[in-house]
């Protein structure tokens, strides 16, 4: 069965470092997902992401991500300068469009990012 | 904006016993979806059900069947024939379906299930 895949699975920076999440969405789906939960609370959604530009953002989204979609598999978020609350577990997930998205949003494994 | 409440920080259930999770929504459309997740302690977000608004008939997977009920508001998920593998924080999400609606998932803060041998 076709996965979301995610790489790293951890990674640890210093704060005002840069960091690039890494994800591989299912091949025929057409949305992409950026979403985060730290430790204890709920999954909040960051991003979105059809047709190579961003359909919606949040309002944790700002100028200091950014997400890209630089060849036909992966699709990544960057993080420019860390600070320490962007400590979190970043998960990447995929749809299909429109109608076909009922079927559900498909979650990768997820990066669990320190920032120290 | 809409909203999604999960009631219930934490349940437990015994092994082999039945138990439900309650969600309730805040929404204005008519039209969305709702699903619910599961996340083991690996942190995996793993779909469990879905349900479309437009269908009156509840959905299962399985062990897995949920009460959908609209005017309420309400979207329970039931876990039969309780496993020790159930045991996981269940998220419920919503999601618009309209056109030009968001895509993107509204979670609650999710119910901690335990499951008792």
């Amino acid at each position: 069965e076709p996965e979301v895949t995610q790489t790293p699975s951890h990674q640890v920076t210093q704060m005002g470092q840069e960091v690039i999440l890494r994800c591989v969405p299912i091949s025929n789906h057409l949305y992409f997902y950026w979403y985060r939960q730290i430790l204890g609370q709920k999954v909040e959604f960051l991003v979105s992401f059809y047709n190579n530009e961003i359909s919606e953002k949040s309002e944790i989204f700002d100028d200091q991500f950014s997400v890209e979609r630089p060849d036909g598999s992966n699709f990544t978020l960057k993080i420019r300068s860390t600070k320490l609350e962007d400590s979190a577990m970043y998960f990447c997930a995929s749809s299909l469009p429109g109608l076909a998205g009922a079927s559900g949003q498909f979650f990768g494994p997820g990066t669990r990012l320190t920032v120290l | 904006a809409q909203t999604v409440t999960q009631s219930q920080p934490e349940m437990s259930v015994q092994e082999a016993e039945t138990v439900t999770l309650s969600c309730t929504y805040d929404t204005s459309e008519s039209d969305y979806y709702l699903f619910w997740y599961k996340q083991p302690p690996s942190r995996q977000m793993i779909l469990v059900i879905r349900q479309e608004a437009y269908k009156q008939q509840n959905a299962t997977e399985n062990r897995f069947s949920v009460n959908f009920q609209k005017a309420a508001k309400s979207f329970s998920l039931k876990i039969s024939d309780s496993q020790l593998g159930d045991a996981a924080m269940y998220f419920c999400a919503y999601r618009s379906a309209g056109q030009g609606g968001s895509e993107k998932l509204v979670f609650g803060k999710g119910t901690k299930l335990t499951v008792n041998p």
